[in-house]
């Protein structure tokens, strides 16, 4: 059975920094590309960032450039995001999510997602 | 605001079919056919409905269908039933700076 488990969130500051790990299971971990979705309270989701399989490809949102830095490592079977200068407006439900096709190098359709972890940026 | 236009909520009695609309632009629906449609219900994760415009991966009920005209995707959801009553999210992969956009949501009640 595929899975997807985050770990990770909390509270931090505004200007704090946070990372979030997800392990995955059930299917050839570096064969996929990855993303990381987030949804803030009582709103929709929102695409933050990618990665391809190998690692070499990475993409992001706009209202995270600079700041977010997606990355794998395969030989753990582990995607992260590590996220820095934390704003308010970065409090939300942060999912994991898995792309549908083996070998694509950006992930853009999403058939596995974990149950989220919750980042609260708040002081 | 969304990249992706949906309407906010739609309703439909068991058994009728509903319609939810998905707007983009030539850069993401328009031109290209990686757009989907994500279920999810209160305090769970999403569920893939649909992809690549209209096809369903193994499970997913053949009530819901999708299609596509210009910028605007539609799922259809035929023979409503109680457990339909959900959030209903598109996406598309967009050309432009970001790579994925989703749409803001639409909340479909079963009356």
């Amino acid at each position: 059975e595929v899975q997807l488990l985050v770990s990770g969130g909390g509270l931090v500051q505004p200007g704090g920094s946070l990372r979030l790990s997800c392990a995955g299971s059930g299917f050839t971990f570096s064969n996929y590309a990855l993303s990381w979705v987030r949804q803030a309270p009582g709103k929709g989701l929102e695409w933050v960032s990618g990665i391809s399989g190998s690692g070499v490809s990475t993409y992001y949102a706009d209202s995270v450039k600079g700041r977010f830095t997606i990355s794998r490592d395969n030989s753990k079977n582990t995607l992260y995001l590590q996220m820095n200068s934390l704003r308010a407006g970065d409090t939300a439900l942060y999912y994991c999510a898995k792309d549908i096709w083996s070998g694509r190098t950006a992930p853009t359709i999403f058939d596995c997602w974990d149950q989220g972890t919750l980042v609260t940026v708040s002081s | 605001q969304s990249a992706l236009t949906q309407p906010a909520s739609v309703s439909g009695s068991p058994g009728q079919s509903i319609t939810i609309s998905c707007t983009g632009t030539s850069s993401d629906v328009g031109d290209y056919k990686y757009v989907s449609w994500y279920q999810q219900h209160p305090g769970k994760a999403p569920k893939l409905m649909i992809y690549e415009v209209n096809n369903r991966p193994s499970g997913v009920s053949d009530r819901f269908s999708g299609s596509k005209s210009g910028n605007t995707a539609s799922l259809i959801i035929s023979g409503l039933q109680a457990e339909d009553e959900a959030d209903y999210y598109c996406s598309s992969y967009t050309s432009s700076s970001t790579l994925v956009v989703f749409g803001g949501g639409t909340t479909l009640t079963v009356l």
